[in-house]
């Protein structure tokens, strides 16, 4: 099976740095993506990793660890229409040119002026 | 384009009825995806057709059945639902190449009311 945790809920203040973290237990680990869905709406691909390291782009930022099973994304210069839910997904090994992804529960992050 | 086409955006259905939902995509995707999404609930993964072939079924009632006419078109009958099936069911494709992650894009979705 499959185990994929993140935090429920997260405050940060408009302007500020927020970190979203992840991890995962899984077996036949592929890669990671991180989503985000706001209230109502389809999900929108952010970011993904598959070897261990940071990625950048623009004021999100995703690391990944293999080894230790954590990823975080990393949100710069908060604006209030980050305000939304934030889905790491982890990808299992491709078969034949598709991937079954797993979803976490979403972090459901809330931006203060 | 990355835009993956939904309709109907919303459907009341009453438990005897026979219903379609409809996803189209034209980036040249041959991976396609029916997701299911109750509230304040992650998707969860319903149907995989790559190449125009079914290939994850997850356990998924007959009362839903996917069809893939053709590699842009993808369709999820529905037949005889029950009160709890009523979620937001999510359509997505990606690139069917064997790379080692392809991301997914989604549809926006139809809101789905079983009375």
């Amino acid at each position: 099976g499959q185990n994929i945790d993140q935090p429920t809920e997260m405050t940060a203040t408009e302007g500020a740095i927020v970190q979203i973290n992840c991890t995962y237990q899984t077996s036949g680990f592929n890669g990671l993506f991180w989503y985000q869905q706001h209230a109502g709406e389809a999900p929108t691909f952010l970011s993904y990793n598959v070897l261990d390291g940071l990625e950048e782009k623009g004021r999100f930022s995703s690391f990944l660890s293999r080894s230790k099973g954590y990823s975080y994304l990393l949100l710069k210069e908060l604006q209030m229409k980050d305000s939304a839910s934030y889905l790491c997904a982890v990808s299992l090994r491709p078969f034949g040119g598709y991937q079954k992804v797993t979803f976490g529960i979403g972090t459901k992050l809330q931006v203060i002026p | 384009d990355t835009e993956v086409t939904q309709t109907p955006k919303h459907l009341v259905m009453g438990m005897t009825n026979k219903k379609s939902l409809k996803c189209e995509q034209h980036m040249g995707h041959r991976a396609m995806y029916w997701y299911k999404q109750k509230a304040k609930k992650p998707p969860e993964l319903m149907f995989v057709y790559s190449y125009e072939k079914l290939s994850i079924n997850e356990s998924v009632p007959s009362r839903f059945s996917p069809e893939c006419p053709n590699s842009s078109l993808l369709n999820l009958h529905l037949h005889a639902l029950q009160p709890e099936d009523s979620a937001l069911y999510l359509c997505a494709s990606s690139q069917g190449v064997k790379r080692v992650l392809n991301e997914q894009y989604f549809g926006p979705g139809t809101r789905l009311t079983v009375t």
